[in-house]
């Protein structure tokens, strides 16, 4: 099962402030996807990303966010001007490289806005 | 909107028993996972399954999809404590990205 880190555990800002979540894969991937969980509810998708590019990006993925593979391993999820209801868990994932799309998670970043 | 429904949402069961979860929707899927999820974590995958009609078993865990492959379910016999967590069923819609069930939120009382 492939494996996926995810740096800062736990991120708190002030709102206003730009954060940056990073997702390290263990192995070499193309495929990458951001995922969002506000406390108590369900995992909602954010954006898909292939081949440095995005692939696919959901309603919640507006002008704030923004994501980069800066050097070819770590991959990054940019708010630049967080909100309250910014507050989530922000989960990366990669894809198995199997026949199937299988999606294997990192332990994910705690975001506070306070 | 693709939406994923899934029941029940809570469910308190003594440890031996059995259950199932429910996972529902309108649309099709071209695949769907079943996940686990411990607080404070990531989800884990648990199953896939691609074929409609098709049954897989992990142990004391049996996951069906349906044969229209708009529906699954998660099935555990003699649930022990262990079991305990919030299952999650997501969809593949084809376009590389999960549409995420609403969650069962499992108790096994010893």
């Amino acid at each position: 099962e492939p494996e996926v880190t995810q740096t800062p555990s736990h991120q708190v800002t002030q709102m206003g402030q730009e954060v940056i979540l990073r997702c390290v894969p263990i192995s070499n991937h193309l495929y990458f996807y951001w995922y969002r969980q506000i406390l108590g509810q369900k995992v909602e998708f954010l954006v898909s990303f292939y081949n440095n590019e995005i692939s696919e990006k959901s309603e919640i993925f507006d002008d704030q966010f923004s994501v980069e593979r800066p050097d070819g391993s770590n991959f990054t999820l940019k708010i630049r001007s967080t909100k309250l209801e910014d507050s989530a868990m922000y989960f990366c994932a990669i894809h198995s490289g199997g026949a199937y799309n299988e999606q294997f998670f990192g332990p994910g970043t705690r975001l506070t806005v306070l | 909107t693709q939406l994923l429904e899934q029941s029940p949402q809570f469910l308190s069961i003594q440890e031996g028993e059995n259950l199932t979860v429910y996972c529902n929707s309108s649309s099709v899927f071209s695949s769907l996972q079943w996940y686990r999820q411990e607080p404070g974590e990531g989800p884990v995958l648990l199953v896939t399954v691609v074929t409609g009609g098709e049954v897989k078993k992990l142990k004391r865990l049996t996951f069906q999809f349906g044969d229209a492959r708009k529906d699954s379910s998660l099935h555990i016999t003699a649930a022990q404590p262990g079991d305990t967590g919030l299952y999650l069923c997501a969809g593949d819609s084809g376009t590389y990205k999960y549409i995420f069930g609403t969650g069962t939120r499992l108790k096994v009382l010893a």
